[in-house]
Order: C-alpha cells, then sequence, then structure tokens
C-alpha cells in the first residue's frame, strides 16, 4: 500500500459545483495533514491545514479521520480559478520523534469549466 | 523579505555532465528538502536535512548528492550517474522537521541534451 493515495483525476466539473478529494494515508504515526494546491508548472501552495475537529476555510472544507486514515477536501460553489492540481500531503514522524518527513499524494487534478 | 530562492529556472545539461541546483532560504528554517517531479506524478523525495552538517536520502536518492554546510543553503548535485534527470526539481523548507508548512521555491526544470 502507498504511503498516501489520493482518487484518481481528472475531475472536470461546472462552475458552481460541489467537489470532494479523498486521501488515505498507510502510517498511522502520522502526525500533521495538509492540502496543497499546485498550479500547471509551477510550485505547490498551502491551501490549509487539516485538524481533527475539521476546518473550514471560505468555500473549502477539510476533514479528518484518524480512525479509518482518511483525508477529504470538499470545495463549494466552484470557481474557474480553482483549476489546478490538489495534493494531499501528510508529515509522519520516525518513532523516535526526532525526525519528520513530508509525503506528498500524487494529486488530483480539478478543471472547471464555464 | 523571506523566502526560498531556487536557481536556475531553467537548466539545460549535456549528457554526462554533472550539475548543481542551488536552494537558499533566509526563513531561519531547520529542515529542507529536495524533491523531483515528472509529468503528470506527484512529489518524489531526493533527500532531506532536518539540521545543519546532517542529510538523508529520500526515496530516489541515486545519482544524486547534497550538502548542508550552512543552515540557509542545501544544493542538489544532480550526477552523470543519475539516468533519466529531465525533470522539475522543488526544494522545500519547514520550520521544524515535523510539524509545520512547507515552504517550496519556484523550482528548477532541468533538461538534458
Amino acid at each position: 500500500r502507498k504511503e498516501v493515495e489520493q482518487d484518481p483525476g481528472p475531475f472536470n466539473v461546472p462552475e458552481g459545483a460541489t467537489v470532494a478529494f479523498n486521501c488515505t494515508y498507510s502510517n498511522s504515526a502520522s502526525q500533521s495533514f495538509f492540502w496543497y494546491r499546485q498550479d500547471c508548472r509551477k510550485e505547490p501552495k498551502l491551501l490549509m491545514s487539516v485538524y481533527s475537529s475539521g476546518n473550514e476555510d471560505g468555500r473549502f472544507t477539510a476533514q479528518l479521520n484518524r480512525a479509518s486514515q482518511y483525508i477529504s477536501l470538499l470545495i463549494r460553489d466552484s470557481k474557474l480559478s480553482d483549476s489546478a492540481t490538489y495534493l494531499c500531503v501528510v508529515n509522519m514522524m520516525n518513532y523516535g520523534g526526532s525526525q519528520g518527513n513530508l509525503i506528498f499524494g500524487k494529486g488530483t487534478k480539478l478543471s472547471v469549466k464555464p | 523579505d523571506g523566502g526560498i530562492t531556487q536557481s536556475p529556472k531553467y537548466l539545460f545539461r549535456k549528457e554526462g555532465q554533472n550539475v548543481t541546483l542551488s536552494c537558499e532560504q533566509n526563513l531561519n528554517h531547520d529542515a529542507m528538502y529536495w524533491y523531483r517531479q515528472d509529468p503528470g506524478q506527484g512529489l518524489r523525495l531526493i533527500y532531506y536535512s532536518q539540521i545543519v552538517n546532517d542529510f538523508q536520502k529520500g526515496d530516489i536518492a541515486e545519482g544524486y548528492s547534497v550538502s548542508r554546510e550552512k543552515k540557509e543553503s542545501f544544493p542538489l548535485t544532480v550526477t552523470s550517474a543519475q539516468k533519466n534527470p529531465t525533470a522539475f526539481y522543488l526544494c522545500a523548507s519547514t520550520l521544524r522537521p515535523g510539524d509545520s508548512e512547507a515552504f517550496f521555491g519556484q523550482g528548477t526544470r532541468l533538461t538534458v541534451v
């Protein structure tokens, strides 16, 4: 099982649609979780962190289920500018707690059409 | 302004040559990372460094080398032993290794000609 797995894309949706991305991770020792956005031929940028209690930022809602080792991102009222690749990222600590490592999913491509 | 800077943005290399990609950060971050991204693929970890004078191999370290002589700098050398070096290379840093946002440089697009 891969360490971080995401829904295969691409997702092609009309403007105004609600779209959900899912992500599972294999290491139960994972400490922190993020969604990043990457535009074509650009560097990834943090979209939002994911907290156990769930968190919302405008049209974006992120949720974490530690028991199922599952992360989700919901985008409501999609805009053309939301078109990008969305990367699920997990920060894993080694069992000694002294080292960490960012593990990226392959990303899910979203294309919002007029 | 604080940030992380990669150079050059585009790099062309002849087969058999070593090239070094620069990564500098002035964020006072402890940890730095090098990733490789191929078209339609996710980021794959090449090397990472938690602290000055220490670094660890990632998933695809073969054909690459790094150094971390200063906290601000984490250069990556792509050696002639790397059989398929054409890719988009991304450098990142985090305040601490275990729990923080990663800041990325703008990337270096390396092409072997």
